[in-house]
């Protein structure tokens, strides 16, 4: 069964730091190109970012682009979205998710974590 | 940017279809996926490349996508159908392709 697990997120101060982390379990993470995807409070899907499988692609959403770096370790089947001078709107769920197919690049996603809740207050 | 304009919210009564709406500047030159979210979950992938359902997915779910619209279909509609439906597409052109829809609330009455 494929598994996606999201952790990191906290409370955290404007301007402030984070790092979220995305555990995947039940298939060849290696192969697959995985992107991030958030939802703030009452409101719908947005894309953030992706990673391509080899890691050797990375694209951003204009929000976030130069404060977000998102990165891989596929020996630990894992994802990592760090996130620098963090905003008030960027409280947000934070979903990561897989392609469908092995090897693409910008397709659709057949799977998804629950989130990991980000909220930037003062 | 991209953007895609869906109505914010489609009633029907069960048993009856229900068509969702996904606006796009020649959208049918791109491939569309389709979104179900149901409260508090996350979100599942109904409908990918246009009219493809992943395994799992009633046949009750369709799409299409021509000129500047694409549709999702849900025919003989259920109350576990309520929901909000998000299209999606990646706009290959630009540096930050992903585009998701404004989202559809689909309430059966």
């Amino acid at each position: 069964e494929v598994q996606l697990v999201e952790s990191g997120g906290v409370v955290i101060q404007p301007g402030g730091s984070l790092r979220l982390s995305c555990v995947a379990s039940g298939f060849t993470f290696a192969d697959y190109t995985i992107h991030w995807v958030r939802q703030a409070p009452g409101k719908g899907l947005e894309w953030v970012s992706l990673i391509s499988w080899d890691g050797g692609s990375k694209y951003y959403a204009d929000s976030v682009r130069g404060r977000f770096t998102v990165s891989r370790d596929n020996s630990k089947k894992s994802l990592y979205l760090q996130m620098n001078s963090l905003r008030i709107e960027d409280t947000a769920l934070y979903y990561c998710a897989k392609e469908i197919h092995p090897y693409g690049d910008q397709d659709s996603l057949d799977s998804w974590g629950q989130g990991t809740l980000v909220t930037v207050s003062s | 940017s991209y953007v895609l304009t869906q109505p914010p919210s489609v009633s029907v009564a069960p048993g009856q279809t229900a068509r969702i709406t996904c606006g796009g500047n020649n959208i049918g030159s791109k491939s569309v996926h389709w979104y179900q979210q149901k409260p508090g979950q996350a979100p599942v992938l109904v409908v990918y490349d246009d009219s493809d359902r992943p395994s799992g997915i009633p046949e009750r779910f369709s799409g299409s996508n021509s000129g500047n619209t694409a549709t999702l279909t849900i025919s003989r509609v259920e109350a576990g159908d309520e929901a909000d439906y998000y299209c999606q597409v990646w706009d290959s052109n630009s540096d930050h392709p992903g585009v998701f829809g404004t989202g559809t609330k689909v309430t059966v009455l």
